[in-house]
């Protein structure tokens, strides 16, 4: 599985749009990012996938660029709620059974 | 509602005394995972099962054990826990192995003293 990269933690306001950016520079050619975000004491929920290019949901966008050594993840217009850990995840295709290597995260925290 | 259930959320034990955490999922999904994470660690995979009867380890499967007899429960069983196996607990599932995203359940805290 790919090894990625994040910022240990980042500060934002309410009312702004963050993005968290994740380096994945052995991405191999059937991998696939996603991103999941945890609160304290529950356990981690997805939050958006994608291969390449850009994908929107009603929660955030994720951005990969073409040489997909990297992606961004986009919440927009965040809020107090959103403070949370950011984990973003590089593997196998969708069902592939190990998919899921969890490094340490992106703490968010949003500041009013 | 759509839920991974974990049962206990807490526990205080002593070592060599075999508990069991029980997970139940009422999505019919195929796929399940046990995970622990640990400050520092991320989350770590421990077993995993992609039907009935069908497990394999994940990354750090010693002093576990875990069975699939029907598609809805998969128990982690510690038989003789030890200290080391403090952690907080999640279990997870997929529809089926083509699935996106994992739902995870709410988390058992065991503490082994």
């Amino acid at each position: 599985l790919a090894k990625t990269t994040q910022p240990i933690s980042m500060d934002s306001y309410e009312g702004q749009e963050v993005n968290i950016t994740c380096s994945h520079n052995n991405i191999a050619t059937n991998d696939y990012i996603t991103w999941y975000q945890q609160f304290p004491s529950q356990g981690p929920r997805f939050i958006i996938q994608g291969y390449k290019t850009k994908v929107t949901n009603e929660v955030a966008s994720l951005f990969i660029p073409a040489d997909r050594k990297s992606s961004t993840l986009s919440l927009p217009r965040v809020s107090l709620s959103d403070t949370a850990v950011y984990y973003c995840l590089v593997g196998d295709p969708p069902g592939s059974a190990r998919q899921l290597t969890f490094g340490s995260g992106t703490q968010l925290t949003v500041l009013p | 509602e759509a839920q991974v259930t974990q049962n206990p959320r807490y526990l205080i034990t002593v070592t060599g005394k075999k508990l069991t955490v029980t997970c139940s999922q009422n999505m019919n999904h195929e796929y399940m995972s046990w995970y622990r994470q640990d400050p520092g660690l991320g989350l770590r995979q421990i077993y995993y099962s992609m039907n009935v009867e069908v497990t394999d380890k994940g990354d750090v499967p010693e002093g576990y054990k875990v069975s699939r007899k029907e598609k809805r429960n998969f128990p982690l069983i510690l038989e003789s826990p030890s200290p080391n196996q403090t952690s907080l607990y999640f279990c997870a599932s997929l529809p089926n192995r083509n699935s996106y995203g994992y739902t995870f359940g709410s988390g058992t805290r065991l503490t082994i003293v």
